[in-house]
């Protein structure tokens, strides 16, 4: 079974920062099935990268992925206020199917 | 525009039976997996299992398999969730997503869209 694992568990950051999450899996993933998703309060999650660094529809181009093998991160260029929400990364393998991961908490500092 | 509506909130006691649903429309519900993910009070996403409305294809997550049943009907493009016995641990927060389209020379496997979310409340 694939394991996700996400650091920092909290980040606090002011607005106009930059954001710098990760994302580790115990074993290697196919670039093509990490994905990455926020969820604000009280809402359902919503895409915003798929095959580690495409941009889903519609979100702006300060949010940007990266990564292969184990080791993947999402950057969010200049925080705004909307942004502050809770990150996860998500994954596909043939065995396990889909795992997430369990999120960073990305707060107003 | 793709939507996906899931059921009101339901308040249960442990031991009843429940099915929760997901229509979806603004797209061909058929040819699209749907998948449904928990998140327990305060915590993080689980998926649950998936289906694929067009045969009915089925697949658990090892944790669901047994504890959770998910059908669909695409005659009126909707998929459910369905539990027999009802636990105070299954309380939490429902989500239905469609799975990004997958064709034999390209696939994903993200959620792309997903529904508003169905509260269970377990409580005796």
């Amino acid at each position: 079974e694939i394991v996700l694992t996400q650091s920092p568990g909290t980040l606090s950051l002011s607005p106009g920062e930059r954001a710098t999450l990760s994302c580790r899996a115990s074993q290697s993933v196919n670039s093509r099935y990490l994905a990455w998703y926020h969820q604000k309060p009280g809402q359902a999650p919503r895409l915003l990268i798929y095959g580690a660094s495409n941009r889903a529809t519609g979100i702006p181009d300060r949010f940007s992925g990266s990564g292969s093998g184990t080791e993947f991160t999402l950057t969010i260029s200049r925080l705004e206020p909307e942004d502050f929400a809770v990150y996860y990364c998500q994954q596909y393998d043939s065995s396990t199917l889909y795992t997430f991961g369990q999120g960073t908490n990305l707060e107003i500092k | 525009e793709v939507q996906l509506v899931q059921s009101g909130a339901e308040v249960k006691k442990p031991g009843e039976s429940l099915q929760i649903s997901c229509k979806g429309s603004g797209y061909s519900f058929s040819n699209y997996w749907i998948g449904w993910v928990r998140q327990m009070p305060g915590k993080g996403l689980e998926w649950m299992g998936i289906i694929y409305p067009g045969d009915s294809d089925t697949r658990y997550s090892p944790s669901f398999q047994g504890q959770v049943t998910i059908s669909a009907d695409k005659s009126i493009t909707t998929a459910y969730l369905q539990w027999s016995s009802l636990k105070a641990s299954d309380t939490a927060m429902y989500y239905c997503a469609r799975h990004s389209y997958c064709s034999s020379a390209s696939c994903y496997n993200d959620f792309d869209h997903w529904g508003r979310g169905t509260l269970v409340t377990v409580s005796s």
